[in-house]
């Protein structure tokens, strides 16, 4: 049973660095894309990063890009997302997602419980 | 970027009707597009990917259908467990994109 345990996030002051960590458990996690994907208060779903299975390759939504990097430890099975410069807009639930395929651009198969981020002013 | 768009934004419905909403892309994504439902304070769950297949454990009434710019999610028989809101996602580009989402009421 693939199980994903997110860990950070909370309460931040605006500019404020937090990091977002996601444990995974019961696959061959660096066998896998993942995805971060978020959910500001009552509003849809956004995608924010995806990164490789090697970690060779990153990709971001603009409005993250040079604040926000997505990095992982395979010998950890731990994904992460240095988060920088938050602002009030980045406020949102953070889900870590486990990629249904092992390269490319992916659909999110599995998916945390999510993680509370809310960037005070 | 690929743009996302969703029909209805809302839908009312009984239990036991059929329900089908529609997802278009701003350009073609080939069959590269999933369908995700998610309940009030839960994290979203596949349902469908390539277009129409079905996820493991998803009941047969769900199915999806389309290619190109056009797509549809299918309810044959709405029940209970499926008042939630649907959200259609593209991944043909590394810039993932969502549809706005749909959400299924009682009616």
């Amino acid at each position: 049973e693939v199980q994903m345990l997110e860990s950070g996030g909370g309460l931040v002051q605006s500019g404020g660095s937090p990091r977002l960590s996601c444990v995974v458990s019961g696959v061959t996690f660096s066998s896998y894309v993942m995805n971060w994907v978020r959910q500001a208060p009552g509003r849809g779903l956004e995608w924010v990063s995806s990164i490789s299975g090697r970690g060779d390759y990153t990709y971001y939504e603009d409005s993250v890009k040079g604040r926000f990097t997505i990095s992982r430890d395979n010998s950890k099975n731990t994904l992460y997302l240095q988060m920088n410069g938050l602002r009030a807009e980045d406020t949102a639930i953070y889900y870590c997602a486990k990629g249904g395929c092992n390269g490319g651009s992916c659909f999110s198969d599995y998916w945390g419980q999510g993680i509370p981020v809310t960037v005070s002013s | 970027d690929i743009q996302m768009t969703q029909s209805p934004s809302t839908l009312s419905a009984s239990i036991g009707d059929r329900v089908t909403i529609t997802c278009r892309a701003s350009q073609s994504v080939s069959t590269w597009l999933a369908w995700y439902q998610q309940k009030p304070g839960k994290a979203p769950k596949l349902l469908i990917s390539k277009a129409s297949t079905l996820e493991g454990g998803v009941p047969l009434r769900f199915s999806g259908s389309g290619s190109g710019t056009e797509f549809t999610l299918t309810i044959s028989s709405l029940q209970p467990d499926d008042f939630a809101t649907y959200y259609c996602q593209q991944y043909s580009s590394y810039s993932l994109t969502f549809g706005p989402g749909t959400k299924v009421d009682i009616k």
